[in-house]
């Protein structure tokens, strides 16, 4: 069975600290990882993937096969990076469809 | 705008009443998905298409449940006899084949009454 699991439903920092939203998931295979965000009023959007390797409004991803985790990083969190993040996990078999976490709303305070 | 569109917005029915929504993916795209989300989750995989063809449905998508995607462009959700428990956010996405990069609409949030 697939599963992603975002251990906090709600993250607050100040404006200038260090960001880490975690990620695990549970997947046999090899899968894909994702992050999507939603700032407020706006759709889902991609964030970044981790196949990609790049590094999106300085959030940066690595995929630990070892650990199962896929946490999200910033070094110096802005006041627009508050918004709700979802991690999601794609599978290697055949299968298209993205399992989702339950998100965590990251609150950058000035 | 280009990007995908569903209708309606919001949809306000009551109880064992019958729903139909659509979404239309981005033009090339010949992927699409069908989301479920409601308060304080991520979006749950319902269905997906390749072109018109339905290759993939979860077990959240009861007999009430059916999505058609005719010529492999729009979509349409309906739910039969609605129940409270049906009230959510519906996501539609839509993906190219080749780059596997989910583009979502804005959503139709259905309250059942």
């Amino acid at each position: 069975a697939q599963r992603v699991t975002q251990p906090e439903k709600l993250l607050s920092v100040f404006k200038g600290a260090p960001v880490e939203l975690k990620c695990n998931y549970s997947y046999s295979g090899s899968p894909e990882l994702f992050w999507y965000v939603q700032y407020s009023r706006q759709r889902l959007q991609l964030l970044l993937r981790h196949i990609s390797r790049e590094s999106i409004k300085g959030f940066t991803a690595d995929l630990n096969k070892g650990e199962t985790s896929f946490h999200l990083k910033k070094p110096f969190a802005q006041e627009e990076d508050s918004a709700m993040y979802y991690c999601a996990l794609k599978g290697d078999q055949g299968a298209q469809k993205l399992v989702f976490g339950q998100g965590t709303r990251l609150t950058i305070n000035p | 705008d280009t990007g995908v569109s569903q209708d309606p917005r919001h949809k306000i029915t009551k109880r064992g009443q019958n729903v139909t929504f659509r979404c239309d993916p981005i033009s090339e795209h010949n992927r699409l998905y069908w989301y479920r989300q409601t308060l304080g989750q991520g979006p749950e995989f319902l269905t997906y298409f390749q072109n018109e063809a339905q290759l993939e449905k979860s077990r959240l998508l009861s007999d009430r449940f059916s999505a058609e995607r005719p010529k492999g462009s729009f979509s349409t959700l309906e739910i039969q006899r609605t129940e409270q428990g049906d009230s959510a956010m519906y996501l539609c996405a839509s993906s190219l084949e080749v780059v596997y990069e989910q583009y979502f609409g804005p959503g139709t949030r259905l309250t059942v009454t």
